[in-house]
């Protein structure tokens, strides 16, 4: 139980183009989506806490405009990264928790984005 | 002073030997504990969660807990090859008007020796 999923796992997008990751959990209801960001060598950074039907709660220092995130059901969240920059490349994560248990996270494969 | 706290290693033990991973954390507050395991490239993986003091066993992996401590650890145990990875020690905090979320240590490289 409690499998979470992401797509696509990877992308190269150029510079200036908008890219769509879907999170899905596939075996439980998530009623909190969560979305990491996490540079070689580093620690996971917390970007935005997202509940169904609801805006996400972003991290200071994070774009709301430039990271746009829809959770529209309980089993799919998504993050836009809109007019991508080489600085922007990353691994993104997501991670689900549900009603059962609320502070654990399990987390998606992670999707690598590289903006050329 | 970080919110949580790791040794960064590299953490490195010989095959069979136990391998010690601990973490402290600031805010005496939380309740939740956590340890993922992160493989190069992949994303973390939960192993273990604790939420009372005192140790909690899942076959080769113990986690233990002192709150008055705030100190957190990870064993384990007949450490193999494939234990090699990058251990994250992660605490839940109740932050007031946002509900709880994970913050995480930087985390252990552990490399088990052949």
């Amino acid at each position: 139980g409690a499998v979470v999923s992401q797509h696509p796992s990877r992308v190269i997008c150029k510079s200036g183009t908008s890219v769509k990751i879907e999170c899905r959990s596939l075996d439980f209801q998530a009623t909190t989506m969560f979305w990491y960001r996490q540079f070689p060598k580093q620690s996971l950074m917390l970007m935005a806490t997202s509940n169904e039907g609801s805006k996400a709660t972003y991290e200071q220092g994070v774009e709301k405009d430039k990271f746009l995130i829809n959770h529209a059901s309980l089993t799919l969240s998504t993050l836009t990264v809109t007019s991508a920059h080489p600085e922007d490349s990353s691994f993104y994560i997501c991670s689900a928790s549900g009603p059962r248990d609320p502070d654990t996270q399990y987390f998606g494969p992670g999707t690598r984005l590289t903006v050329l | 002073q970080k919110e949580v706290e790791q040794n960064s290693g590299p953490l490195s033990v010989p095959e069979g030997a136990i391998a010690s991973l601990n973490c402290t954390y600031s805010d005496r507050g939380s309740q939740s504990f956590f340890w993922y395991r992160q493989y190069s490239g992949k994303s973390p993986e939960l192993i273990m969660f604790i939420y009372s003091n005192g140790d909690k066993e899942d076959g080769r992996f113990t986690a233990q807990l002192n709150k008055a401590s705030q100190y957190v650890s990870l064993l384990i145990r007949d450490s193999q090859p494939s234990d090699s990875a990058t251990y994250l020690c992660a605490v839940n905090m109740l932050i007031y008007n946002q509900g709880g979320k994970l913050i995480f240590g930087q985390g252990t490289e552990l490399s088990v020796k052949p």
